[in-house]
């Protein structure tokens, strides 16, 4: 079947350091790989995607590349916020003829940055 | 502003009670979903709907009960629920690609529902 499989947090850094959050799929056919991040109190938010294989997607100095031959898709920072803190879902999709996508999550990451 | 707006954010109900969550999308998308997250578990998938029809059902007991009226509109009718109910409820909505590469979905801020 279809899985996630993202490390376990939390996760506890000082402002400017660097991250990372392992993230490894299984999946039968070609998924799309999202990174969505959830602030406290708030629905999840799109972060970045990438569609096939080597893609790399990146959005507020947060970056993942579609890696098809390890099927990771880890998440990197290279110098975090205090504002960064928040829970990271890895998912990833899969497309089928005529019907919907199904988003399968990872168990998420918690990340609190301090100052 | 996510497009997604899900009401009420926070309720709590007796195991006797029935209510509704309601979820509304403004982004012109053809699919919505419903999702429960309970700590320490993974975002669990309950309902899919495609064009106002009911793609999915991911074996959720009958005491939740969807229904979608056009597809910027969907509910989450409730009845008879138990405590491990509580959690926070999701709602979804993405464009259907149609066989091209999944495109994201946008997230509601969800309903925080505790069941007493």
């Amino acid at each position: 079947g279809n899985s996630v499989t993202q490390m376990e947090g939390p996760v506890t850094l000082s402002e400017e350091a660097f991250l990372t959050i392992n993230c490894t799929y299984t999946a039968t056919g070609y998924p799309s790989l999202f990174w969505y991040v959830q602030y406290p109190g708030e629905g999840l938010q799109l972060l970045l995607k990438a569609t096939k294989a080597d893609d790399k997607g990146s959005n507020k100095g947060f970056e993942a590349t579609y890696r098809k031959e390890t099927t990771s898709f880890h998440l990197e920072k290279g110098s975090v916020q205090v504002s960064d803190s928040a829970v990271y879902f890895c998912a990833l999709s899969l497309s089928s003829q005529g019907g919907s996508e199904k988003l399968v999550f990872g168990k998420g990451t918690k990340l609190t940055v301090n100052p | 502003e996510t497009g997604v707006t899900q009401t009420p954010r926070h309720l709590v109900m007796g195991m006797t009670n029935k209510k509704s969550l309601k979820c509304e999308q403004h982004l012109g998308h053809n699919a919505m979903y419903w999702y429960k997250q309970s700590a320490k578990k993974p975002l669990e998938l309950m309902f899919v709907y495609n064009f106002k029809e009911q793609t999915e059902n991911n074996s959720v007991p009958s005491r939740f009960s969807p229904e979608c009226p056009n597809s910027s509109h969907l509910f989450l009718h409730l009845h008879t629920l138990q405590p491990e109910d509580s959690a926070l409820y999701l709602c979804a909505s993405s464009q259907d690609p149609g066989g091209q590469a999944p495109t994201e979905a946008f997230f509601g801020q969800g309903t925080r529902l505790t069941v007493v």
